[in-house]
């Protein structure tokens, strides 16, 4: 049964970087036909889409945040991660990683994470 | 980018009744949309892709409808378990993928 855990610091400080790492297990990151994601929620808002990476590394953002975002993925230790710089209050949120087919649409989610922008 | 417009806001109903959701969008998604189901403090869940067919372990009270720019999700008796918040997403056209904002189903 694949499972998602985020993990990564509740608190950033304006300005500075935001760093979240999803861990994989159950299968294997390297899987085909799938694409490893992240998803933000506001406080009390609705989803938003960051981006995806395929477990070669491709790499597609949402052009909104492409500026700021950073996707990587580490198959020697079944995770994929997250940064995104320069960070201000409206950056704070729940961060979801999750796993979508080919298409788009995502089945497995992780359990998301609260990160909070403040000084 | 294609914008997803969920309507009502908010819909109130009484457990045992039908709830219609609606999903527009921008322009043509054909069947590539998606329904997802989120409970407070929990992540969303899949529940309907290719604009009506349902994942595995869904009820079949849950159906969606529709194709083009309009799309339907309903629940055709409503449990208290279904009272959450229920998104679209599109996926014909990417990046970015786009969810509707959503719509609170609760009871009446």
């Amino acid at each position: 049964q694949l499972q998602l855990q985020e993990s990564g610091p509740g608190l950033v400080k304006p300005s500075e970087t935001l760093s979240l790492t999803c861990s994989v297990s159950g299968d294997s990151i390297r899987s085909a036909n799938y694409f490893w994601g992240w998803i933000r929620q506001p406080p009390g808002k609705g989803l938003e889409w960051i981006g995806n990476i395929y477990y070669t590394g491709t790499t597609y953002y949402n052009p909104s945040l492409e500026s700021r975002v950073t996707m990587s993925v580490d198959t020697s230790q079944n995770h994929f991660s997250l940064r995104l710089s320069s960070v201000t209050a409206s950056d704070t949120g729940v961060y979801y990683c999750a796993r979508s087919n080919n298409a788009g649409w995502f089945v497995s989610w992780g359990q998301g994470t609260l990160v909070t922008v403040s000084s | 980018e294609i914008v997803m417009t969920q309507s009502p806001d908010t819909l109130s109903v009484s457990p045992g009744e039908r709830a219609t959701l609606s999903c527009r969008a921008s322009q043509s998604v054909s069947s590539n949309l998606a329904w997802y189901q989120q409970k407070p403090g929990q992540a969303p869940r899949l529940l309907i892709s290719g604009g009506s067919t349902r994942a595995t372990g869904i009820p079949a009270r849950f159906s969606g409808s529709g194709s083009g720019t309009e799309f339907t999700l309903t629940i055709s008796s409503l449990q208290s378990e279904d009272f959450a918040v229920y998104y679209c997403q599109q996926y014909i056209s990417w990046p970015p993928l786009t969810f509707g904002g959503g719509t609170k189903v609760e009871v009446k």
